[in-house]
């Protein structure tokens, strides 16, 4: 089992839905979970991090965390086509104190 | 520096030769990692170095991968006698990594892209 899970996609969203990318964990003791963007050819960047368990919301972007089902999500609002990238979850492994990321979802917001 | 820098951008090199990958993190970033990236996936953990602690290496994929740290900054990846199925994109991080979630914002470097022929 991979530490961290995500469904790889494709994933197509109309302009102006709401996207909902989901993550799982293997590792209980995980603390800290972080919601990266690659656009294509491009480094990932962070664009939100989510530690205690509810909803973290940031703009358009809201990160859900549910510690006993052990799953993480992030929903863009009003999606927009610049949206369009692939998004990496990670969890910090508890002990081994290092980043692991799941294998990304691609999403695709149509005009 | 500014950011991470990573060096060479781009390597081509022939199968069974080795490699050697740079990483030059953000000054005063304790911890660094090395992920691989192949085209369409995502990122697979290689090695982690965090302060003077000893490196984790359980991401490694064969003894062909080493990799150093030297004076807590600048990191090298080395890759022996390479094979094509090593082609792939070798990212570099670093981060505060304080103990604080906030810190432990991984900064990446552009990559290099290495291709084995």
């Amino acid at each position: 089992q991979k530490e961290v899970e995500q469904n790889s996609g494709p994933l197509s969203v109309p302009e102006g839905a709401i996207a909902s990318l989901n993550c799982t964990y293997s590792d209980r003791g995980s603390q800290s979970f972080f919601w990266y963007r690659q656009y294509s050819g491009k480094s990932p960047e962070l664009i939100m991090f989510i530690y205690s368990n509810g909803d973290k919301e940031d703009g358009r972007f809201t990160a859900q965390l549910n510690k006993a089902s052990q799953y993480v999500s992030l929903l863009i609002r009003d999606s927009q086509p610049s949206d369009s990238a692939t998004y990496l979850c990670a969890a910090l492994i508890q002990g081994a104190q290092k980043l692991v990321f799941g294998q990304g979802t691609r999403l695709t917001i149509n005009p | 520096g500014a950011g991470v820098s990573q060096s060479p951008s781009n390597k081509v090199t022939e199968k069974g030769k080795d490699v050697e990958l740079r990483c030059d993190p953000i000054s005063g970033h304790t911890a660094l990692y090395w992920y691989r990236q192949s085209l369409g996936q995502g990122l697979e953990f290689l090695i982690y170095f965090q302060g003077n602690s000893a490196p984790d290496k359980s991401g490694l994929p064969s003894d062909r991968f080493s990799a150093e740290r030297t004076g807590g900054s600048v990191s090298t990846l080395t890759i022996q006698r390479t094979q094509q199925e090593d082609s792939a994109v070798y990212l570099c991080a670093s981060s505060l990594a304080q103990g604080w979630a906030s810190n432990e914002k991984l900064f990446f470097g552009s990559g290099t892209q290495l291709s084995v022929l």
